[in-house]
């Protein structure tokens, strides 16, 4: 059974700082790996979609990698403001289309 | 461009009331279909996808239902409800086969009393 898991559950850093925030996944047979956005009492916004042949991908301060031999992800956020602020969620995708959510992790960037 | 629109927004219902809950996206033809449930303190959980008009696939048993009356139309049902029910139900689609990158609409936040 694939399970995700999201590291840490919270985190809270001051503007401007890099931070990464981790996934990892227990079952390496994906089709792809997709990083997700959750402002509070809000819908999802996709932010990146990793396919499986793919080592990473970019979108303005975001990038994330992916390493299926290993099972994890990491989503890069470079100099941090206080609009990132929200809950970052990972999901990896089987072959049905079904999608696995891990936990997520809330950020909170001060400023 | 594609939009997901899900009603309502909000929703007060007491235990054993019925639920009707409406997802509809614009812009695209034969999508992929998902409803999911964010409970407090819990992950989103897959309830149903459907890949056509008619085909719905649970994924947990429980006390709901889902159909799919037309093609971007996808509709939650439950006839009782439970305490347990309460959550935030997002609904999704994802163009088939492709790529399978699902998109979200805004969520109906369901309270039971």
């Amino acid at each position: 059974k694939q399970e995700v898991t999201q590291i840490p559950a919270a985190l809270s850093v001051p503007e401007g700082e890099n931070l990464v925030l981790n996934c990892s996944f227990t079952d390496s047979a994906i089709y792809n790996l997709q990083w997700f956005r959750q402002d509070p009492g809000k819908g999802l916004t996709s932010l990146l979609l990793i396919q499986s042949s793919q080592r990473e991908q970019t979108s303005g301060r975001l990038n994330a990698s992916l390493d299926k031999s290993s099972g994890r992800s990491t989503l890069y956020i470079a100099a941090s403001q206080p609009g990132d602020s929200a809950t970052y969620l990972c999901a990896v995708l089987r072959n049905t289309g079904k999608l696995i959510f891990g936990q997520g992790t809330t950020l909170q960037v001060k400023p | 461009s594609q939009t997901i629109h899900q009603w309502p927004a909000t929703l007060v219902q007491p235990v054993g009331s019925p639920l009707s809950l409406e997802c509809t996206v614009e812009g695209t033809s034969n999508p992929n279909l998902y409803w999911y449930r964010q409970a407090a303190g819990r992950g989103l959980q897959l309830l149903f996808y459907s890949v056509g008009i008619g085909q719905i696939s649970s994924e947990v048993p429980q006390n709901l239902s889902a159909s799919r009356p037309q093609d971007r139309q996808f509709i939650l049902s439950s006839k009782k409800l439970l305490l347990s029910d309460s959550g935030f139900y997002l609904c999704a689609w994802s163009h088939q086969p492709s790529s399978y990158e699902q998109y979200f609409g805004p969520g109906t936040r369901l309270t039971v009393t």
